[in-house]
């Protein structure tokens, strides 16, 4: 069985700082993971996933994640935040092996102030 | 030229009344998905087809009936809307079933009143 836990609803940071979204998994199988962005109103857009290969997975939007199979963690990473990454933000998990159902984390909604 | 749309993107209607959903990709994918998304942003998968046939039908009232004509269709038809079915639903397609990337629709935002 597969499941995901985002471990914050939300996160506040100032433009310009670092971002850290968490994100932890479990998985009975070598899961493949994702990280979807969703704009307000909008439909979910994906910025990175690992299926693997290199464990520093580099997205768009200058976004970044880790997979750390000994912590069963896939944190998402920005160097600098801007107002446009403003969002709300899911980590997913698929088993590759498994049923390959997609499950969704809660998400956290990212705040950044000027 | 739209990946994955949805129709309609706002949808309001009374409690009891039967509604549908339309879903089309032009992605050439074999798989497609219904998801809801409730009012804490909560996605949760409710079917998925993949070349036209179900492989996935999680806990959903049968109320909620998909449809997919071909492969590049999904329909979603809710028979006797209530209140708790008022949410955004988002259709997805990837290229088959398995660990692929997710192509999401814009939603659409159903409220039953």
């Amino acid at each position: 069985a597969q499941s995901v836990t985002q471990l914050d609803s939300h996160v506040s940071v100032s433009e310009g700082t670092p971002v850290l979204l968490r994100c932890n998994y479990s998985s009975s199988y070598s899961p493949s993971l994702f990280w979807y962005v969703q704009h307000p109103n909008k439909g979910l857009q994906l910025l990175l996933k690992y299926t693997s290969a290199a464990t520093l997975v580099k997205g768009i939007n200058g976004f970044e994640a880790e997979f750390k199979k000994s912590e069963t963690s896939f944190h998402l990473t920005k160097p600098s935040a801007h107002m446009s990454d403003a969002a709300e933000y899911f980590c997913v998990v698929s088993e590759r092996g498994g049923s390959y159902i997609p499950t969704f984390g809660r998400g956290t909604s990212l705040i950044v102030h000027p | 030229d739209t990946a994955v749309s949805q129709t309609p993107k706002y949808l309001v209607t009374q409690m009891g009344n039967d509604k549908s959903i339309k879903c089309e990709q032009n992605l050439g994918h074999d798989t497609m998905y219904w998801y809801k998304q409730d009012s804490k942003k909560f996605l949760k998968i409710m079917f998925s087809y993949n070349n036209k046939e179900l492989i996935i039908n999680e806990t959903v009232p049968n109320r909620f009936s998909p449809k997919s004509p071909d492969k590049a269709h999904l329909n979603l038809h809710i028979n006797s809307l209530e209140l708790g079915d008022s949410a955004v639903y988002f259709c997805a397609s990837s290229p088959q079933s398995g660990a692929n990337v997710l192509t999401f629709g814009a939603g659409s935002r159903l409220t039953v009143l």
